[in-house]
């Protein structure tokens, strides 16, 4: 069955970095393909989506290009913030099912 | 409008109890989901209603789990004989799907259940 593979964590990185987090996926047919974030405390919320091949979605300074050649979708930021701590997990559906979750990355930030 | 809400935030319970999870999805959705989700893993899903309709059950949804949403807004997930394994966050969430547009899933904060 489908499925989504993201890099373990956690990733531990000092305010200003780089940030890249890996996810690849298993899928039959054409996903679409999300990063949600879980902030401390709060609930899973939509970062940003891509629903066809080359498509990059973006938000907040996060972005991901969907990548069907490689099967791809890894998100990046260029410069964090200690306001980005917080778990990041990609996920996939096919047209009409239900989302597919990785195991989620957590990204801690200090300053 | 507030948002998915969930209802109780946590639950304590011994090992055999039936436990009743609530959720309230925002109120224009047509789809409900439930999740669940353990330490250190992404949410799995359970099932989801399209309106009242229960159109998808995972694997995962024993026999000891029901869920209903009976006049399609909220929605109930029912855990009977409780086991220590049924220990998890259970997420509930709902979307609006027009066509074949899945709609952006909304999640509420989550009902946290410990099996004693």
């Amino acid at each position: 069955g489908d499925s989504v593979t993201q890099m373990e964590g956690p990733v531990t990185l000092s305010e200003e970095a780089c940030l890249t987090i890996n996810c690849t996926y298993t899928a039959t047919g054409y996903p679409s393909l999300f990063w949600y974030v879980q902030y401390p405390g709060e609930g899973l919320q939509l970062l940003l989506k891509a629903t066809k091949a080359d498509d990059k979605g973006s938000n907040k300074g996060f972005e991901a290009t969907y990548r069907k050649e490689t099967t791809s979708f890894h998100l990046e930021k260029g410069s964090v913030q200690v306001s980005d701590s917080a778990v990041y997990f990609c996920a996939l559906n096919q047209a009409g099912t239900a989302l597919i979750f990785g195991k989620g990355t957590t990204l801690s930030v200090s300053s | 409008d507030t948002g998915v809400s969930q209802d109780p935030r946590h639950k304590i319970t011994k090992r055999g109890q039936n436990v009743t999870f609530r959720c309230d999805p925002i109120s224009e959705h047509n789809r409900l989901y439930w999740y669940r989700q353990t330490l250190g893993q992404g949410p799995e899903f359970l099932t989801y209603f399209q309106n009242e309709a229960q159109l998808e059950k995972s694997r995962l949804l024993s026999d000891r789990f029901s869920a209903e949403r009976p006049k399609g807004s909220f929605s109930t997930l029912e855990i009977q004989r409780t086991e220590q394994g049924d220990s998890a966050m259970y997420l509930c969430a709902s979307s609006l799907v027009t066509g074949t547009n899945t709609g952006e899933l909304f999640f509420g904060e989550g009902s946290r259940l410990t099996v004693l």
